[in-house]
């Protein structure tokens, strides 16, 4: 299976806490997109990175590749009680033309 | 917004009914997608569109019936479902890409579909 598999599956911080999530995935990739969904919605898009990237930063938000570990990791710093939601790394594997989504990280920040 | 919309939001049927889902996109986008989305299982990729053409059939039983008219709509006729297909039914589009430039999918915000 492509599936890849988020780390942890659920995570409960304070506001201005930072939250970090994993994604690791088994075979190799074109590109890595990481999505949001709050509760019962449809997913929205956050940050793509490409296969020879390593890092990219979107506002509070810092991805990092590494494809020698197969692994990938959503940062969010100074974390908003609004940033409550599942968070979902999203594949591109070589050689196939969709995405293949993991199973997700659950976030829950406390005001 | 996303820019994409589905009807109905909400939806429930019994088992010998037949219904349709729809999606419009109004960003441009030549790619449509569904997906089914079950409690505590990952987003399940059913169908593709590209340009109007099915260029993926995620093995999806016959009992979804996918219909792409134009770019822009996308329709998912269900007849004698199961109660294991009670769902959310996601809809995205994109622009078409490949390999490291395959691009980001907007999302509209689901039909959630119970089956009796």
């Amino acid at each position: 299976s492509q599936q890849g598999e988020e780390d942890p599956q659920a995570l409960s911080i304070q506001e201005g806490e930072n939250a970090t999530m994993n994604c690791s995935y088994k075979t190799s990739i074109n590109n890595l997109q990481w999505y949001r969904q709050n509760s019962g919605r449809g997913l929205v898009h956050l940050i793509l990175i490409r296969s020879n990237e390593r890092e990219k930063h979107s506002g509070r938000l810092r991805v990092t590749l590494d494809t020698s570990k197969k692994s990938s990791s959503l940062l969010i710093t100074a974390s908003r009680a609004a940033d409550t939601a599942s968070y979902f790394c999203a594949t591109v594997h070589t050689g196939f033309q969709k995405l293949v989504f993991g199973t997700g990280t659950r976030l829950l920040v406390s005001p | 917004e996303t820019g994409v919309t589905q009807t109905p939001r909400h939806l429930v049927m019994g088992m010998t009914n037949k219904k349709s889902l729809k999606c419009e996109q109004h960003l441009g986008h030549n790619a449509m997608y569904w997906y089914k989305q079950s409690a505590k299982k990952p987003l399940e990729l059913m169908f593709v569109y590209n340009f109007k053409e099915q260029t993926e059939n995620n093995s999806v039983p016959s009992r979804f019936s996918p219909e792409c008219p134009n770019s822009s709509h996308l329709f998912l006729h269900l007849h004698t479902l199961q109660p294991e297909d009670s769902a959310l039914y996601l809809c995205a589009s994109s622009h078409p890409g490949s390999g490291v430039n395959y691009n980001e999918q907007f999302f509209g915000p689901g039909t959630r579909l119970t089956v009796l």
